[in-house]
């Protein structure tokens, strides 16, 4: 089973409309979570970190649930501009330094 | 001004030879990284350095060794290139290792290696 899991997608979807990506993670002892936005050919950029009690960031809404190991990103109000691919992040442990482990990423097509 | 760069942007090479890719960050970070992202699109760490110092190393042939001369540079050396080694690097670096699960990493623009 891969450490995080993630839907690759596309979401093919018209401009205005909300769109939800979920990500799944194996390792209940993982302690911070992230979404990382990267676009085609370029590198990934932190979008946002999510907190267990959920976190907005004007169109983006974060949410995490730790029983069932389970984060999503809410995207409203879709423009041209979030056409990206994205990428669920969570921490893992090695020795006494944190590493970041990431999804394969969900890309998402955002149509005029 | 480039927080995190990384040179070459290409590089194309033959099996069996040895290259270096380099990176630089003038973020003042603590911690730097060497990503490797596969035609998959997976991003995997495959080293971590601390202040010079090693301390994340995952499973990599030991074909690659990372240097990092100052906590501004990490440089990779990749000996006996394969077909397999042609991929995506990318560096990275953040405030500091311990609190680094919390913080931003920010990552370079990366080297697009493809072996022949």
């Amino acid at each position: 089973r891969k450490e995080v899991e993630q839907d690759p997608g596309p979401f093919n979807v018209p401009e205005g409309a909300t769109v939800a990506f979920n990500c799944t993670y194996s390792n209940s002892a993982s302690q911070s979570f992230f979404w990382y936005r990267q676009d085609c050919r370029k590198e990934p950029k932190l979008l946002m970190s999510v907190y267990s009690s959920g976190n907005e960031d004007g169109r983006f809404t974060a949410q995490l649930n730790r029983a069932s190991q389970y984060i999503s990103l809410l995207i409203r109000d879709s423009k041209l501009s979030d056409s990206a691919t994205y990428l669920c992040v969570v921490t893992g442990r090695k020795d006494s330094s944190y590493k970041l482990i990431f999804g394969s990423g969900t890309r998402l097509l955002v149509r005029p | 001004d480039t927080a995190v760069s990384q040179t070459p942007k290409y590089l194309v090479t033959q099996m069996g030879n040895d290259k270096s890719i380099k990176c630089e960050q003038n973020l003042g970070h603590d911690t730097m990284y060497w990503y490797k992202q596969d035609s998959k699109k997976f991003l995997k760490i495959m080293f971590s350095y601390n202040n010079k110092e090693l301390i994340i190393n995952e499973t990599v042939p030991n074909r690659f060794s990372p240097k990092s001369p100052d906590k501004a540079h990490l440089n990779l050396h990749i000996n006996s290139l394969e077909l397999g080694d042609s991929a995506v690097y990318f560096c990275a670096s953040s405030q500091d290792r311990k609190s680094g699960a919390r913080e931003t990493q920010y990552f370079g623009p990366g080297t697009r290696l493809l072996v022949l």
